[in-house]
């Protein structure tokens, strides 16, 4: 019962570089989603995939990019690394359900440091 | 966008008391509800879903929604050190985008 897979767990980059996350769910859920988490500021949207083959942009989604490689599979770019986006990575996964959506299924999240 | 807002913390009670949570929203088309708990270093985990005004239990939580004022909390009854975390509000419209409060940390006394 894997459930939402996030790696790699840990990771420092220095400012420029570049780096891609990778989500993969087993749950056979339509729709994931990519969200940073800053101390006092919640969660915050950075891209969503309603579905296999589409994409939106989210609340924060300046420096990054997404690719919904099938249905499973939802990665996170970070083309230029700045200390900004310092944070923690969650992936999550949702179905639609009967009167709207399932509540969202976490992964264990990525702890990315930019130096 | 929706706004959540949730009450500051850290909100700290003593083990067995009841521990009240609150959370205000702006999009009046808001219509699923969630408490996701935190713990430190861990991902959220759903611990409450609520659709329909009024209350709704599960063991020693219940929830509470009130659209008219825009407003759901959450109450922890006999509040145990295990509870101690991070208690995120969530709001939904309608579509299948989630909006988080900032959470509010608890922390029980033992």
């Amino acid at each position: 019962n894997a459930g939402v897979t996030q790696t790699p767990k840990f990771q420092v980059l220095k400012t420029g570089q570049s780096m891609t996350l990778q989500c993969a769910q087993d749950m056979n859920h339509n729709s994931m989603y990519w969200y940073r988490q800053d101390p006092g500021m919640g969660l915050r949207l950075i891209y969503y995939s309603a579905s296999e083959g589409t994409t939106d942009k989210g609340e924060v989604p300046n420096g990054y990019n997404v690719s919904r490689l099938n249905k499973r599979e939802f990665s996170l770019r970070l083309e230029s690394a700045a200390p900004s986006q310092t944070s923690v990575y969650f992936c999550a996964s949702s179905e639609k359900v009967t009167g709207g959506y399932s509540p969202l299924h976490f992964g264990n999240g990525t702890r990315l440091t930019v130096t | 966008q929706k706004e959540v807002e949730q009450n500051s913390g850290p909100l700290s009670v003593p083990e067995g008391a009841i521990a009240s949570l609150n959370c205000t929203y702006s999009d009046r088309v808001s219509q699923s509800f969630f408490w996701y708990r935190q713990y430190s270093g861990k991902s959220p985990e759903l611990i409450m879903s609520i659709y329909s005004n009024g209350d709704k239990e599960d063991g020693r939580f219940t929830a509470q929604l009130n659209k008219a004022s825009q407003y759901v909390s959450l109450l922890i009854r006999d509040s145990q050190p295990s509870d101690s975390a991070t208690y995120l509000c969530a709001v939904r419209g309608d579509d299948y985008k989630l909006s988080f409060g900032a959470g509010t940390t608890v922390t029980v006394r033992a």
